[in-house]
């Protein structure tokens, strides 16, 4: 059975920094490139990261909205991606999500609240 | 970046009904490889969202086929014949042709 977790949310403070991670079973995870979602309270879904294999040499890609500010990283040791949230805003918080490069495979999500 | 535009943005359906739901792109989504990378997922209340269709017409594994996908280049629709009481929720296509990948704004499918 493919399993995705998220941890690592909460309460932030504007300019603070958090690191988010999923963490992963069930399927062969240095095979696939993985990706994060976010989805703002009431709003639509909108991509954030992506990271690919070894194969692709790690690759990274960011939507702009983060760019420069979110880092996404992955240990395939461990099954596990991250996502660095670094000089956080009020419109960074949602749920964030990590999925695969399909989509196919969604974990529950994790809040993230950026409030002083 | 790629902008997808859903419509409707509400739709209201009774059970039984077929409905469609819209997804026009800003540019053509076909890939050098010769795949077009559209996808459209279920989020139901309080869910995760969930794949229906990827690449354009291709049923997700356990999915049901009354739904359905189709179009090309910048066109796509995704059609469900027959509504369920499950079926519930608001409805997203995306592209992952094109960096940064986008999603549509979203259809919201309501009980009538």
């Amino acid at each position: 059975e493919v399993k995705l977790e998220e941890s690592g949310g909460g309460l932030v403070q504007p300019g603070m920094s958090v690191k988010l991670s999923c963490a992963t079973s069930g399927f062969t995870f240095s095979d696939y490139w993985m990706e994060w979602v976010r989805q703002a309270p009431g709003k639509g879904l909108e991509w954030v990261a992506e990271i690919r294999n070894k194969a692709n040499n790690y690759a990274t890609y960011y939507g702009k909205s983060v760019k420069g500010r979110f880092t996404i990283s992955r240990d395939d040791s461990k099954s596990i991606v991250y996502l660095q949230v670094n000089s956080i805003r009020s419109e960074d918080t949602g749920i964030y999500y990590c999925t695969t490069y399909y989509f196919d495979y969604w974990g529950q999500g994790v809040m993230v609240t950026v409030s002083s | 970046d790629v902008v997808l535009t859903q419509t409707p943005p509400t739709l209201s359906a009774t059970i039984g009904q077929s409905v469609s739901i819209s997804c026009r792109s800003s540019q053509s989504l076909l890939d050098s490889d010769g795949d077009t990378y559209l996808n459209w997922l279920l989020q139901r209340p309080g869910q995760s969202p969930q794949l229906l269709i990827y690449s354009v017409s291709n049923l997700e594994s356990g999915v049901p086929n009354r739904f359905s996908g189709s179009g090309s280049e910048t066109d796509f629709t995704l059609k469900i014949s027959g509504v369920e009481a499950e079926d519930l929720g608001v409805y997203y296509c995306m592209q992952a042709t094109h960096a940064p990948y986008t999603f549509g704004a979203g259809t919201k499918l309501e009980l009538k």
